[in-house]
């Protein structure tokens, strides 16, 4: 089935440790973006790539890194310099720029707590 | 840049209660438009868009939204809600001048008592 996977599910850090979220996608889309999720706040985008070897920073970037070395695959870096990481993150995707009436598809997020 | 407004962001209705949830962007220019549902524990998929032609559109569930060029408004209706449509709801919208980066409302929450 084609789709976006997130891993893991759930994910416990302790303050000061760096830790990675995986996204893969297998629906050949270009546009890959990260989002968080906190309640009451809607979903405020950390990163967005368009292309391979590319990738823009969203609203709310620092604290957080990525890489977009394959199509299929962005991972989202917290860093320890992300104050309030406590949230849901939401990887999507997308066919891309000039596909604007398409949809984004979701993976099924990752619950990072940081304790 | 561009942004998107959904108003209410609590909403409780009884079973057969008709819905409508309001949701208005800032762009001038050509847009798409998207509302996106997640119902408790699943991801967010899509209800229905907009990007052309009619502008009252339908979607899954019996879901139906009007886009109004005027008021800069796709405003979100149900005639019936049911007890399973109980989720979170958004509106997004895509836009050339935003890259087509798909920008998201802060969200309602629907909660429908059976």
């Amino acid at each position: 089935d084609g789709g976006i996977t997130q891993s893991p599910k759930y994910l416990f850090r302790k303050e000061g440790q760096n830790v990675t979220l995986s996204c893969e996608q297998n629906l050949n889309h270009d546009a890959m973006y990260w989002y968080r999720q906190d309640p009451g706040q809607g979903l405020r985008l950390i990163y967005y790539s368009q292309i391979v070897n590319d990738f823009q920073k969203g609203d709310i970037a620092e604290g957080y890194s990525v890489s977009r070395e394959k199509k299929e695959s962005f991972p989202l870096t917290v860093t320890s310099a992300q104050k309030n990481p406590t949230a849901f993150y939401l990887c999507a995707s997308s066919p891309g720029t000039g596909f604007g009436d398409a949809e984004a598809f979701f993976g099924q997020g990752t619950r990072l707590t940081v304790v | 840049a561009q942004s998107v407004s959904q108003h209410n962001h609590h909403v409780i209705l009884s079973e057969a209660a008709s819905l409508e949830l309001g949701c208005n962007y800032s762009y001038g220019g050509t847009v798409n438009l998207f509302w996106y549902v997640q119902y408790p524990g699943q991801h967010l998929q899509l209800l229905l868009k907009y990007f052309s032609g009619d502008p009252l559109v339908k979607g899954i569930k019996g879901f139906e939204a009007e886009f109004i060029k005027s008021k800069f408004s796709f405003n979100l209706r149900k005639p019936s809600v049911q007890w399973s449509d109980t989720a979170e709801y958004f509106c997004a919208v895509n836009a050339p001048g935003g890259s087509y980066i798909p920008t998201f409302g802060r969200g309602t929450s629907l909660i429908v008592h059976p």
